[in-house]
Formats: C-alpha cells, structure tokens, sequence
C-alpha cells in the first residue's frame, strides 16, 4: 500500500510550544501535502511540498521532506488551542496520469490552553 | 464560491435499505474523489473521476457501492443494499486538474448510520 504512516498517533501539548509531526511513505513521489481535519469536518489543505524542495514555511507551519528517507515533517510553531485538530500527510502516485492521492492515517494534536 | 456541497449532512437508515449521497464539487473544478472515513481503516478513497470519467473504483468496497458523475457540477453515491459495516462518514472532495499538484477540496461530509 502506498498509504503513509504519521507519527505519533497522538500529542498533546500546551499552548505556546511548538508540534512536530512525522510522516513516512513508501513510494516514489511528485509532491507531498498535509492536511488538516477538526472534529466532525472535512479535510482543509495547509500546504505542499514538491519532491525536489526540501522545507517550505507557510505561516506558522514548516515542512520539511527527505526524499532519501521517504519522511517529512510538519512543524506548528507557538500552538494555539485552535490548532487542536488531525493532521494528515498525502502523496500523489507519481504516476502518469493519476491525480489521486493516498492519505496517511493521521495525527490527533490537542493543545491544552 | 461556497465550497464542495455535500448532502444530506447525517442518514440514519436500516439495513437493506438504499442509500443516495451527493455532492457539487466547486465550480471549475474537473476531479471529483469520493472518500469513507471509519476509525478502524482511516479514510479511504473509494473512487475518483477526471472530466466526469471514473478513472480508478478500485477502492469501492463491493457490487453493492455505485457511483455517477452525470455532469462537472454533480456526483451521486449509491449504497443498495446497505449494511451496518457501511457506517462511516463519507467526504467528497474536488480540485482541478493540473501539473502543478492536486490539492483537493473536501466537502462537511455525510455521516452514515445504517441500523
């Protein structure tokens, strides 16, 4: 399966310090992207990061992507309640032709106020 | 634009009764994903479309799951007939294809109860 595996299943930390979160895939990639779903809603796109980038910030968020070790991370800097949430990374198929993506089975964060 | 439409929003219904989801992707958007959420297998993606063709249902489950996309602004997924096993949260996502990456766009998703 091309499905990645985030890591840790769960965090919990307290407001103000930073999250990171890890993700590995199995295959070879065109881009990498991560996603965020609260509670009872969909997923909501926060960013993506091309096979031949190696960190990318947006906002408070920092990616980072290892091609070698088929890993990235997503680093929330200064947490804030709000960003309690699943957060889930997701690789094409770097196949020509195919615009699905796989979803990794995502990360619980709970930022405690 | 108001986003990708999802309805109903919840369906509480008996087994062997026949289910109908839908979804308006976003306007201009040309692929539209139609994906199931449950807590043991995370979300899966059960079938996707490109220009209204179905590209890949590998992912659908069995014979009794049935997809349509009759025009760009509109999908239907079909469950005849249903089984509690179908209980999960189905999302509809859409984005427009191109080779620049395909960020998707998820519908609020239909909460699914079959009893």
């Amino acid at each position: 399966s091309q499905q990645g595996e985030e890591d840790p299943q769960a965090l919990s930390i307290q407001e103000g310090e930073n999250a990171t979160m890890n993700c590995s895939y199995k295959t070879s990639i065109n881009n990498l992207q991560w996603y965020r779903q609260n509670s009872g809603r969909g997923l909501v796109h926060l960013i993506l990061i091309r096979s031949n980038e190696r960190e990318k910030h947006s906002g408070r968020l920092r990616v980072t992507l290892d091609t070698s070790k088929k890993s990235s991370s997503l680093l929330i800097t200064a947490s804030r309640a709000a960003d309690t949430a699943s957060y889930f990374c997701a690789t094409d198929a770097d196949q020509t032709g195919a615009n699905n993506l796989f979803f990794g089975t995502g990360t619980r964060l709970t930022v405690i106020p | 634009d108001a986003g990708v439409i999802q309805s109903p929003r919840h369906e509480v219904t008996e087994m062997g009764q026949e289910v109908t989801l839908r979804c308006k992707p976003i306007s201009g958007h040309n692929s539209l994903f139609w994906y199931r959420q449950t807590m043991m297998r995370g979300l899966e993606l059960l079938i996707y479309f490109n220009n209204n063709v179905p590209i890949d249902d590998s992912g659908m489950p069995e014979d009794r799951f049935s997809a349509k996309m009759p025009n760009a602004s509109f999908s239907t997924l079909k469950i005849q007939p249903s089984e509690p096993r179908d209980s999960a949260v189905y999302f509809c996502a859409s984005s427009f294809l191109s080779g620049s990456g395909y960020e998707q766009y998820f519908g609020p998703g239909t909460r699914l109860t079959v009893t």
